[in-house]
């Protein structure tokens, strides 16, 4: 149940584009299309932007979107606002109804 | 509208148990799974524990086995976590989260309950 690894941190500027990985192991992010990514602003409760590795809840805006590659996943999200800057979690399955998260990447728009 | 509210934290001395409650309401609480999440102080999100609807699947984090009980009461719409053999290492935000049926993830998350372990 090791976490999975994310960068510690990603920045980008109005507008732009930016990417966040999300490594994992065959046991986790490469064995289930169960993965998830959260949003969280420091003291309020995270919010889901993704799940079943692409796809997004209702209202989260199509700027966010997500794939997966062997063991690791991604999330990108594009035309960056002030709003997206948070902290961001990935979020797998990894069987035996057991769960194991991102060590979490800090987005700042620059 | 959705709403978990977590209480139950506070400062406990090292060694001690505690127990946290989540008050469910404005979904069918019996018919969801839900779960535990933690992070600590200037960490990341940890998964805690799980457990089935019913309550008859429950499942932990390794760092926890055998000191942690995750259950719940169907009557009350409440989930509860029993906290066992406390250390500094179980500082954390704890949040109650509910499960996305059928997507192995979580869906709504309550606003959390900070528990201290200090001497």
């Amino acid at each position: 149940q090791s976490a999975l690894t994310q960068p510690r941190s990603v920045s980008g500027s109005p507008g732009q584009s930016v990417a966040i990985s999300c490594a994992g192991t065959s046991t986790d992010v490469g064995g289930y299309t169960y993965v998830s990514w959260y949003q969280h602003h420091p003291g309020k409760a995270p919010k889901l932007v993704i799940y079943d590795v692409t796809k997004r809840p209702s209202g989260v805006p199509d700027r966010f979107s997500a794939s997966k590659s062997g063991n690791t996943a991604s999330l990108t999200i594009s035309g960056l606002q002030a709003e997206d800057e948070a902290d961001y979690y990935c979020y797998s399955y990894a069987g035996s109804n057991s769960w194991v998260f991102g060590g979490g990447t800090t987005l700042t728009v620059l | 509208q959705v709403q978990l509210v977590e209480s139950g934290g506070g400062v406990v001395q090292p060694g001690r148990s505690l127990r946290l409650s989540c008050a469910a309401s404005g979904f069918d609480f019996r018919t969801y799974a839900m779960h535990w999440v933690r992070q600590a102080p200037g960490k990341g999100l940890e998964w805690v524990a799980f457990i089935s609807w019913d309550g008859r699947h429950k499942s932990t984090v390794d760092s926890v086995k055998g000191r942690f009980t995750v259950s719940r009461d169907n009557s009350k719409n409440t989930l509860s976590l029993q906290m066992g053999s406390l250390g500094a290492e179980d500082t954390a935000v704890y949040y109650c989260a509910r499960d996305f049926s059928q997507k192995y993830t979580i869906d709504f998350w309550g606003q959390g309950t900070l528990v201290t372990v200090s001497s």
